[in-house]
């Protein structure tokens, strides 16, 4: 069965600070990944995927996330946090083989001035 | 402008009266999907489907029916909605099941 685990509900990180927001997932196969951002009243928002490929992968606003696979993890990290980058990030998995999406639960990341 | 429409943004409703919430892509996407967010437990897909006449259930689909009859359209119906089903719900589409575009999403109460 697919699962994701995002293990912090909340993270909190300084303007300028570097972030990590965690992410592991079990999966059948080879895993398709996914991050996905909800800004306060707003809808989700793409901002990578993993599919294949070099394991350091570059999104949207700043974001990048490494895969690893022997971990089975797949980390959203960005250099230097802003006080914008405050919202909901979800991670997301599906097999190569299953068009079935699971996401994880979610983590607030809360950046301060 | 590419997008995803899903009507009504808000609905109130009563224990068992059917209701139908709509959704509509013009990005051409095969693949369309739905999904609940409740507090605490992210997002939960519904149903998914791949084409025209083409659906299959997610994680969570007892109490929900799905229709795609034309590939823009994929409506989420409620036959007999409950109490448990007040959620936030949220229309996507994409390109082979990759990056998803979400609607903008539709609060739902069953009282």
């Amino acid at each position: 069965a697919q699962s994701v685990a995002q293990p912090e509900d909340q993270v909190n990180v300084a303007e300028g600070n570097p972030l990590t927001v965690k992410c592991t997932y079990s999966v059948s196969g080879n895993p398709y990944l996914f991050w996905y951002v909800q800004y306060p009243n707003r809808g989700l928002q793409f901002l990578l995927k993993y599919i294949t490929g070099d394991n350091l992968v570059k999104g949207s606003y700043g974001f990048e996330a490494e895969f690893n696979k022997s971990q089975t993890s797949f980390h959203l990290k960005k250099p230097s946090a802003l006080v914008s980058d405050s919202a909901l990030y979800f991670c997301a998995v599906r097999s190569d083989s299953s068009y079935k999406l699971i996401f994880g639960s979610g983590t607030r990341l809360l950046v301060r001035p | 402008e590419a997008q995803v429409t899903q009507n009504p943004r808000y609905l109130i409703t009563v224990t068992g009266k059917k209701l139908t919430v709509t959704c509509s892509q013009n990005m051409n996407h095969e693949y369309m999907s739905w999904y609940r967010q409740d507090p605490g437990l992210g997002l939960r897909q519904i149903y998914y489907s791949m084409n025209v006449e083409v659906t299959d259930k997610g994680d969570v689909p007892e109490g929900y029916k799905v229709s795609r009859k034309e590939k823009r359209n994929f409506p989420l119906i409620l036959e007999s909605p409950s109490p448990n089903q007040t959620s936030l719900y949220f229309c996507a589409s994409s390109l082979w099941a990759h990056e998803q575009y979400f609607g903008p999403g539709t609060r739902l109460t069953v009282t």
